[in-house]
């Protein structure tokens, strides 16, 4: 169990580029999410998965914004013309089915900076 | 528009003394309930996690749930300047997918 891991952990972009972020979750885990965290404030739910099915995508998440998970492992969040609104910590968690509490595991975060 | 509430603080400890952390919920369907700490800049970390009324201790944290007045809280005894961070209460959102929603978390200051 090496824990969710996240890359890049941070980024700098200028605003109209496109960015992509990945998740690799915990060996096992098959529901990952993704969450968005700004200054001073909780993090905010952007879309699940389950295996490779995307269930849920919340309103948060403009057309500007995509995910995949495409055979059920890794997953990654493209943002495309990036805007200074993005700026944020993008936070990936996951979790197994019928864990203990419904616990989920975060991973270290992608810091995103739009100049 | 579900919520989690909690104060943001800064709640100032003395080093030794108890912090205690209080989140109200408005979703009464909400199943489960956690608590994360968040150091400044780093991803949030699981304390603990409590799903039936009453109290759950873990080491020197406590947390407390009463699903009637839809409230948790956390206690932290003895408390260290390591705890100087912010904690987030977390609960489940009902029929979803096991998704979370977060409180904007209060921050705790531990002084020696």
């Amino acid at each position: 169990d090496t824990g969710v891991s996240q890359n890049p952990r941070h980024k700098i972009t200028k605003r109209g580029q496109n960015v992509t972020f990945r998740c690799d979750p915990i060996s096992e885990h098959n529901r990952l999410y993704w969450y968005r965290q700004t200054l001073g404030q909780g993090p905010e739910f952007l879309t699940y998965f389950q295996n490779e099915a995307q269930l849920e995508k919340s309103r948060l998440l403009s057309d500007r914004f995509s995910a995949e998970r495409p055979k059920g492992s890794f997953s990654t969040l493209e943002i495309q013309r990036t805007e200074q609104g993005d700026s944020a910590m993008y936070l990936c968690a996951s979790r197994q089915d019928r864990s203990s509490g419904n616990t989920i595991y975060f991973g270290e975060g992608s810091w995103l900076t739009v100049v | 528009q579900k919520e989690v509430e909690q104060n943001s603080g800064p709640l100032s400890v003395p080093e030794g003394a108890i912090a205690s952390l209080n989140c109200t919920y408005s979703d009464r369907g909400s199943q489960s309930f956690f608590w994360y700490r968040q150091y400044s800049g780093k991803s949030p970390e699981l304390i603990m996690f409590i799903y039936s009324n009453g109290d759950k201790e873990d080491g020197r944290f406590t947390a407390q749930l009463n699903k009637a007045s839809q409230y948790v809280s956390l206690l932290i005894r003895d408390s260290q300047p390591s705890d100087s961070a912010t904690y987030l209460c977390a609960v489940t959102v009902s029929d979803s997918w096991g998704k979370l929603q977060f409180g904007a978390g209060t921050q705790v200051v531990v002084t020696p």
